[in-house]
């Protein structure tokens, strides 16, 4: 159980194009999703905290304008790059959480986006 | 503000070797400590935890020790298998053990040679 998934997982988009990630929790419902960012050979970066039917809450420096994200059903969180860059590159992970796995965070397989 | 630092990798073993990846952290308060599994083509998986001081959490012949005094949690298997080729991760969770948000450290390559 608790199982998180992650679409696309690979993407690939033009500057100034925007791009969405989905991350869905399959069999339980996740009041919380987190995302988070992984530069080659670095740690996984926390963006953002979202709770199901609120805002979802940015880490400092991390432009909220440019990452969108919803969290409009405890089964679906979406990330959506707005006017993406070049330097937006990078491994997107999200996590979900919930009362059914005791608020213990599971990952997704991750999303690679480049972007030309 | 807090934070985690793990060993630089990669590690390379031989099977049937013994494993330690040192993990130290520094934070505030009395966080919970994790370390995350990720295999290749994989999401991060929970491998094992600990709450508080001098607990041991241990799982699939992995433990490790949380030490207040030296503010570490070192990961350590007597006898490492192939399959036991991954990333692995040491974190910490400075709000609430389980809904709290997770720090993590840069992440410790593990190759292990038949």
């Amino acid at each position: 159980g608790a199982v998180v998934s992650q679409h696309p997982s690979r993407v690939i988009c033009k500057s100034g194009t925007s791009v969405k990630i989905e991350c869905r929790s399959l069999d339980f419902q996740a009041t919380t999703m987190f995302w988070y960012r992984q530069f080659p050979k670095q740690s996984l970066m926390l963006m953002a905290t979202s709770n199901e039917g609120s805002k979802a809450t940015y880490e400092q420096g991390v432009e909220k304008d440019k990452f969108l994200i919803n969290h409009a059903s405890l089964t679906l969180s979406t990330l959506t790059v707005t006017s993406a860059h070049p330097e937006d590159s990078s491994f997107y992970i999200c996590s979900a959480s919930g009362q059914a796995t005791t608020y213990e965070q599971y990952f997704g397989p991750g999303t690679r986006l480049t972007v030309t | 503000g807090n934070s985690v630092t793990q060993m630089e990798g990669p590690v390379t073993l031989s099977e049937e070797a013994f494993l330690t990846i040192n993990c130290t952290y520094t934070a505030t308060g009395y966080p919970s400590l994790f370390w995350y599994v990720q295999y290749p083509g994989e999401g991060l998986q929970l491998l094992l935890k600990a709450t508080k001081a001098d607990d041991k959490g241990s799982n699939k012949g992995f433990e490790a020790t949380y030490r207040k005094e030296t503010t570490s949690f070192h990961l350590e298997k007597g006898s490492v298998q192939v399959s036991d080729s991954a990333v692995y991760f040491c974190a910490l969770s400075d709000g609430s053990s389980n809904t709290g948000k997770l720090i993590f450290g840069q992440g410790t390559t593990l190759q292990v040679k038949p």
